[in-house]
């Protein structure tokens, strides 16, 4: 059984640009959760998705969105890059909404 | 809002001691989850132990077991016989029952284990 994969590993930008994170759930999951960890914090839940729509969304603003699709994958995009926005950003799948989230190895972004 | 307050940024203990992680927590909700998640240098999260608001029992795996006190909201993991493998950031986490299943981290705690 294949783990949560996230895409890419690393990446740099500059401010102002977009950049689009990529999450595979595990298998069997239909609720993918992603977070933001600055360095040396704990992480900050962004939003869930759960079959293709939005089920919850924390404290961060409207240019971070995301998708999740049929196959239950995910992808955050973040537009008007800011430097604050460098971080860990990790994706979590569960099996159903009330079910344990397991995470993926997170994708770290650095905004120059 | 919930919050979640982990007061030891660092611990560090001797290979094979014990070491407890302390952590504190606010929600006017009577039912929800705590979790602690462990993140190695490799930066995946991997659940510890979990505990359910709605039971007394105290959690247990293996050589982790938590103190869970509902009155006085806190939840610490106790690390018995320590191994190197342990040393890692521990976060501390409250998911709420109702709502969306958001978790809600501390701020984390350095372990290091010493040989």
């Amino acid at each position: 059984e294949t783990g949560v994969t996230q895409s890419p590993t690393h990446l740099i930008k500059t401010r102002g640009q977009q950049v689009t994170l990529r999450c595979s759930s595990q298998s069997g999951h239909n609720t993918v959760s992603w977070y933001q960890q600055a360095l040396g914090q704990g992480p900050q839940f962004i939003f869930q998705y759960y079959r293709e729509e939005e089920n919850g969304r924390g404290n961060f603003p409207p240019r971070f969105s995301g998708l999740q699709f049929p196959n239950y994958s995910s992808e955050l995009n973040v537009n008007a890059l800011e430097l604050d926005d460098s971080a860990l950003y990790l994706c979590a799948s569960s099996p159903r909404l009330d079910n344990e989230q397991f995470f993926g190895p997170g994708t770290r972004l650095t905004v120059l | 809002a919930q919050t979640v307050t982990q007061s030891q940024p660092e611990m560090s203990v001797q290979e094979a001691e014990t070491v407890t992680l302390s952590c504190t927590y606010d929600t006017s909700e009577s039912d929800y989850y705590l979790f602690w998640y462990k993140q190695p240098p490799s930066r995946q999260m991997i659940l510890v132990i979990r505990q359910e608001a709605y039971k007394q029992q105290n959690a247990t795996e293996n050589r982790f077991s938590v103190n869970f006190q509902k009155a006085a909201k806190s939840f610490s993991l106790k690390i018995s016989d320590s191994q190197l493998g342990d040393a890692a950031m521990y976060f501390c986490a409250y998911r709420p029952i109702q709502g969306a299943q958001k978790l809600v981290f501390g701020q984390g705690t350095r372990l290091t284990i010493n040989p």
